[in-house]
């Protein structure tokens, strides 16, 4: 099977632009979770997807990013207006079912904020 | 929520000895444990995972112990090749899919 796709590889913006990132999860795959990782760091969950509903954003902020899966499938993360501290790996990953199952992660979006 | 911690940090073995890493939890309701394995500017890739109605699990060199009791589980990784330097990830999760994850350690095996 195919599997996470995320777009861009790498992004290099200055502080205060704006971003978006675009992921595909696997086909099939009803829950899908944006990631955050800071180098050195464990990804962080920012917002986690069951179709197209929102299941738990409460580590997301809201004041500069925002996500959505209209039709439940893909999903879009945008950061507006950027800040240094958001530079980062934004990692997609999904799964296919609601109870506790190992997640296949995409290859992510390097992101670096100057 | 969960927090999960791991120790050490940073680990180097030999090649062909053994090497340990620990993790601990805090919400007890978690039930399952996964362990991911990500190579520089690569993506984490699940390498095993345990679940709270066992207490190991083990695949080829690879083993992973879970104590609910006093909330920890550890990733065992026997006759250490070079190919296992990486960072190793654990997590947590309570049931509602959501993984909450360690900082990560650094395996180095040195040739």
């Amino acid at each position: 099977e195919a599997g996470v796709a995320q777009s861009p590889r790498y992004k290099i913006i200055e502080k205060r632009q704006s971003v978006a990132f675009w992921c595909n999860p696997i086909s099939g795959h009803a829950t899908l979770y944006w990631y955050q990782q800071i180098l050195g760091q464990g990804p962080k969950l920012l917002i986690q997807f069951q179709n197209n509903g929102v299941v738990d954003d409460s580590q997301l902020p809201k004041d500069r990013f925002s996500a959505e899966r209209l039709k439940g499938v893909d999903s879009t993360l945008k950061i507006q207006p950027a800040k240094l501290e958001d530079s980062a790996v934004y990692l997609c990953a999904s799964s296919s079912n609601q109870g506790s199952s190992g997640y296949t992660f995409g290859s992510g979006t390097r992101l670096t904020v100057v | 929520g969960e927090n999960v911690e791991q120790h050490p940090s940073t680990l180097s073995v030999q090649e062909g000895d053994s090497a340990v890493i620990k993790c601990t939890y805090s919400d007890s309701a978690s039930n399952y444990f996964p362990w991911y394995k990500q190579e520089l500017g690569k993506r984490p890739q699940l390498i095993i995972d345990i679940r709270s109605n066992v207490g190991e699990k083990k695949d080829q060199r690879i083993a992973v112990t879970l104590n609910k009791t006093a909330k920890h589980f550890s990733l065992h990784i026997t006759e250490t090749q070079p190919e296992d330097s990486a960072v190793y990830f654990c997590a947590a999760s309570s049931g509602n899919n959501r993984l909450a994850f360690g900082k990560g350690n650094q395996v180095v095996v040195i040739p």
